[in-house]
């Protein structure tokens, strides 16, 4: 079956410390996201890719980087700079043909704390 | 600017009851519309979408009109079960130069369904 796999499912960091988040597609989708979400809110855009070796800044980018090597994978790092990194992050992937109606499509989640 | 809101949970029905939950959107441009589910501890579950005025998506029993005169997208279900419980996106898309096909998010309405 087609989807979105996210690891690890649960993740704590330590003081100073830079985490990676996996994201992995087999749906064959040109656009990745990456999405934080805190409690009784919405989420918010961290990271976005439209293809490979390329991606943008969302809204909250500071504290975070992307790669974007292959189509399949769009990992996130939660470096140290980060000050509250405590979050559910959901990565997202859609087909990109210039439009906006298509839908975007979600990984389970990671949720990250800190030790 | 665009942006989404939601009436604001959490929402309590008896088993059977009739559900409505607002959205209002604000945009630029011509958006597109979705409804998405998010059940604890998992990502978000495309529900349903529309992509003009005047559609009408559906989805297992759910329903939303996209209504441009009154900029609203209000979710509907005629007889809820407990299995609906869950917390409830209502999301808007428009393209932008560099980001693709954005999603912007309201904060989400918990939906709680009792026997």
């Amino acid at each position: 079956d087609g989807g979105i796999t996210q690891s690890p499912k649960y993740l704590f960091r330590k003081e100073g410390q830079n985490v990676t988040l996996s994201c992995e597609q087999n749906l064959n989708h040109d656009a990745m996201y990456w999405y934080r979400q805190d409690p009784g809110q919405g989420l918010r855009l961290i990271y976005y890719s439209q293809i490979v070796n390329d991606f943008q800044k969302g809204d909250i980018a500071e504290g975070y980087s992307v790669s974007r090597e292959k189509k399949e994978s769009f990992p996130l790092t939660v470096t140290s700079a980060q000050k509250n990194p405590t979050a559910f992050y959901l990565c997202a992937s859609s087909i990109e043909v210039g439009g906006s109606n298509q839908p975007q499509h979600f990984g389970d989640g990671t949720r990250l704390s800190i030790l | 600017g665009n942006s989404v809101t939601q009436m604001e949970g959490p929402v309590t029905l008896s088993e059977e009851a009739f559900l409505t939950i607002n959205c209002t959107y604000t945009a630029t441009g011509y958006p597109s519309l979705f409804w998405y589910v998010q059940y604890p501890g998992e990502g978000l579950q495309l529900l349903l979408k529309a992509t003009k005025a005047d559609d009408k998506g559906s989805n297992k029993g759910f329903e939303a009109t996209y209504r441009k005169e009154t900029t609203s997208f209000h979710l509907e279900k005629g007889s809820v079960q407990v299995s609906d419980s869950a917390v409830y996106f209502c999301a808007l898309s428009v393209y932008l130069y560099n980001q693709g096909g954005k999603l912007i998010f309201g904060q989400g309405t918990e939906l709680s369904v009792k026997p």
